[in-house]
């Protein structure tokens, strides 16, 4: 399976500001997910990125506010922008190495926000 | 709506015991099903995944399809104390999609 490394793992930021994740995958991918895990919730998917091509957002998540980049086929940024509280989740990217094998998860990055 | 349920327990069961986890899924058209162990602070990791109707082992886990009633379900046999986590069931979406959804989790306690 996939190795991802995420960053950061953890970041306190001041509630206005910005935070890009990163994530690096071992391995090219045509599709990497981005999803945020509230306390004491499951997961939410984000959007889905493909290189190449713009993100595709869920509903209830909009571009200005999680804009992404997928530059290349082992590489992907989550930007959290003007974050407030409400934004205090954990973030996660994932991928799926093979089609139907399921999805790796990177180690995830808890992000508090005050 | 695309939809994931389970119960969120706690479910409690001695160890040595069968501890069962069921998930049901709206989505007629899914065909991929997986199950994820999480320990807290941990990400998600896989330990099952099922695209058949019927039943696939791996080791101490089963896990069981019945595509007709919509429902997937996990089986940890012998249960231990290591295996106190939650569990989340998630559903690939098919027919265009290809990205999984998954249920609120349940949360498993093995008590020794």
């Amino acid at each position: 399976s996939a190795v991802i490394s995420q960053k950061p793992s953890r970041d306190i930021c001041q509630r206005g500001t910005s935070l890009t994740i990163q994530c690096q995958v071992d391995s090219q991918v045509t599709m990497m997910f981005w999803y945020r895990q509230q306390p004491g919730q499951s997961l939410t998917l984000i959007a889905t990125a493909n290189q190449g091509s713009e993100a595709t957002y869920e509903s209830g998540f909009v571009i200005d506010k999680f804009p992404i980049s997928r530059p290349n086929l082992t590489f992907s940024t989550l930007t959290v922008s003007n974050m407030s509280p409400e934004d205090s989740s954990i973030y996660l990217c994932s991928v799926e190495p093979r089609r139907g094998d399921g999805y790796t998860f990177g180690s995830g990055t808890r992000l508090t926000v005050v | 709506q695309k939809e994931v349920e389970q119960n969120s327990g706690p479910l409690s069961v001695p160890e040595g015991a069968i501890a069962s986890l069921n998930c049901t899924y709206s989505d007629r058209g899914s065909q991929s099903f997986f199950w994820y162990r999480q320990y807290s602070g941990k990400s998600p990791e896989l330990i099952m995944s099922i695209y058949s109707n019927g039943d696939k082992e791996d080791g101490r886990f089963t896990a069981q399809l019945n595509k007709a009633s919509q429902y997937v379900s996990l089986l940890i046999r012998d249960s231990q104390p290591s295996d106190s986590a939650t569990y989340l069931c998630a559903v690939n979406l098919e027919g265009g999609y290809n990205k999984l959804i998954f249920g609120a989790g349940t949360r498993l306690a093995v008590h020794p």
